[in-house]
C-alpha cells in the first residue's frame, strides 16, 4: 500500500516571495506522482507529473517539482507567488504498472498575502 | 476532448431524505470512474471506483451506495442522509491505459445535510 504525506496544512506567503510545499510518499514498489491544485469550490485540476525520464518536472505557470527517490519526496516549488496561486494543492501517488488507486495527501492551502 | 460533468452543484437536503449525485464523462470509452468526498481538513476520500459497467468497489463502509448503468455514467445515491455525509462530492476518471493512472475531476457537488 501506498501512503502520502504532506506535512503543512496551509503555508501563508508574500506575493512574489518563494514557496515550497513539502510531500513525502511511502511505497513498496516504483511509483507515479502527481500534483494537483483546486480552486475554492471547484474541482482539482492536474499541476504537473513524474512518471519516468527526467526528475525535474515542470507546470505551464511556474511551478516545478522534483522526484527524490532516496529521500522519497516530490516537494513542489515556485521561485515567486502570485495571488492567483492561492488555492489546495493536493500531492498524490500510484504505483507504476497497471491500473491501480491513487493515494492522495490530506492537502496545502497555500494563501499568498498581498 | 473528454469532459466530465457532475449535477447538481450544490444540494441541501434534510437527514434521512434520499440522496442521487450524477457524474457523466464525454470523449472517452470503457473509463474507470471514482467517487470522493471532500471534508473540511480531511482531504480526499475515496468512496467507490468502477472499472466497468455493474462492477462497484467500495472503499469505505457507510450509507452511501454506487452504481454505473452505462459505461460513462456514474451515480452515488443513499436512502437515508446523515449530518456526516455533508461535503464536497467529486467525481474523477481515468482513462484504461496500462501503466498509468492520472486522474481528472469534475466540477463536484456540495451537498449540505440539515
Amino acid at each position: 500500500a501506498q501512503s502520502v504525506t504532506q506535512l503543512d496544512s496551509q503555508v501563508p506567503v508574500f506575493e512574489e516571495a518563494p514557496v515550497e510545499l513539502r510531500c513525502n510518499y511511502s511505497s513498496s514498489v516504483s511509483v507515479y506522482l502527481f500534483w494537483y491544485v483546486q480552486y475554492p469550490n471547484q474541482g482539482l485540476q492536474l499541476l504537473l507529473k513524474y512518471l519516468s525520464g527526467s526528475t525535474l518536472v515542470e507546470s505551464i505557470n511556474g511551478f516545478e517539482a522534483e522526484f527524490n527517490k532516496s529521500q522519497t519526496s516530490f516537494h513542489l516549488r515556485k521561485p515567486s507567488v502570485h495571488i492567483s496561486d492561492t488555492a489546495e494543492y493536493f500531492c498524490a501517488v500510484t504505483p507504476s504498472g497497471g491500473y491501480q488507486k491513487v493515494t492522495f495527501g490530506i492537502g496545502t492551502k497555500l494563501q499568498v498575502i498581498p | 476532448s473528454q469532459t466530465i460533468h457532475q449535477w447538481p452543484a450544490t444540494l441541501v437536503q434534510p437527514v434521512g431524505s434520499p440522496l442521487s449525485l450524477e457524474c457523466t464523462v464525454e470523449g472517452t470509452s470503457n473509463p474507470n470512474l471514482y467517487w470522493y468526498r471532500q471534508a473540511a481538513g480531511r482531504g480526499l476520500q475515496l468512496l467507490f471506483y468502477s472499472v466497468g459497467i455493474g462492477q462497484i468497489s467500495s472503499e469505505v463502509p457507510q450509507n452511501l451506495s454506487a452504481s454505473r448503468p452505462q459505461d460513462r455514467q456514474f451515480i452515488l445515491s443513499s436512502k437515508k442522509l446523515l449530518l456526516s455525509d455533508s461535503g464536497f462530492y467529486l467525481c474523477a476518471w481515468s482513462g484504461r491505459v496500462r501503466g498509468h493512472n492520472e486522474q481528472f475531476f469534475g466540477p463536484g457537488t456540495r451537498l449540505t445535510v440539515l
